[in-house]
């Protein structure tokens, strides 16, 4: 059993769409990254969390630490969105989502 | 500010030749340096990190190892290459005392024919 999973691993929406990644772990963490890969392979973290929400422009990603679960929101998406999303734990080490594959059509 | 090299950004090897991967970290001083290989449709898979200078843990037995020269230059190695080696290599720190946080490097995509 992986210590991090992603929901769904494939996603594909209209422009526009609000979209909704969901990370559950099994292990005690003391913070959380969103990851966002694009094609090229480079990856950026768009947010680390030990609680609560932040946002960032049209994104959003809120955990809670008692269900050990994270969310990532995307409002009014946008083509250039399309990237894999990866969830990330710390606790005594990284544990890796395997990622969630977004394509957002015009 | 804080940045991180790694070269080279593609590489075809053929299978029993050696491999050499380099990573820099700028603007920090001490970081944790992690490997990672992300093979085609798969997570990150950590390989190697170091808390220090020649210090690295492994995580998975490999074909691979790791050298930590100086303070802040991380190196990947392979005296054969095999095929499976084939994926996505990514460099990454975390700044000294900051734990959780992790940066990446822009990776290097190794096909191994």
């Amino acid at each position: 059993k992986n210590e991090v999973e992603q929901s769904p691993q494939n996603l594909t929406a209209q422009e526009g769409e609000f979209i909704t990644i969901n990370c559950s772990y099994s292990v005690g963490i003391s913070a959380l990254h969103w990851l966002q890969q694009h094609p090229g392979g480079g990856i950026v973290s768009l947010f680390m969390l030990s609680s609560g929400k932040k946002k960032h422009g049209r994104l959003i990603a809120t955990i809670n630490i008692q269900e050990k679960h994270s969310s990532l929101h995307i409002t009014a998406s946008h083509p250039r969105d399309s990237a894999v999303y990866i969830c990330a734990v710390f606790g005594n080490q990284f544990y890796f989502g395997t990622g969630t594959s977004l394509t957002v059509i015009p | 500010s804080q940045t991180i090299h790694q070269w080279p950004a593609t590489l075809v090897q053929p299978v029993g030749s050696p491999l050499s991967l380099e990573c820099t970290v700028e603007g920090t001083s001490n970081p944790n340096l992690y490997w990672y290989r992300q093979a085609a449709g798969r997570g990150l898979q950590l390989l190697f990190y170091s808390v220090g200078i020649g210090q690295i843990s492994s995580e998975v037995p490999q074909n691979l190892s790791a050298s930590r020269p100086q303070d802040r230059q991380f190196i990947l190695s392979s005296k054969k290459l095999l095929l499976s080696d084939s994926g996505f290599y990514l460099c990454a720190f975390t700044p000294s005392g900051v734990l959780g946080e992790q940066y990446f490097g822009p990776g290097t995509r190794l096909t191994v024919t």
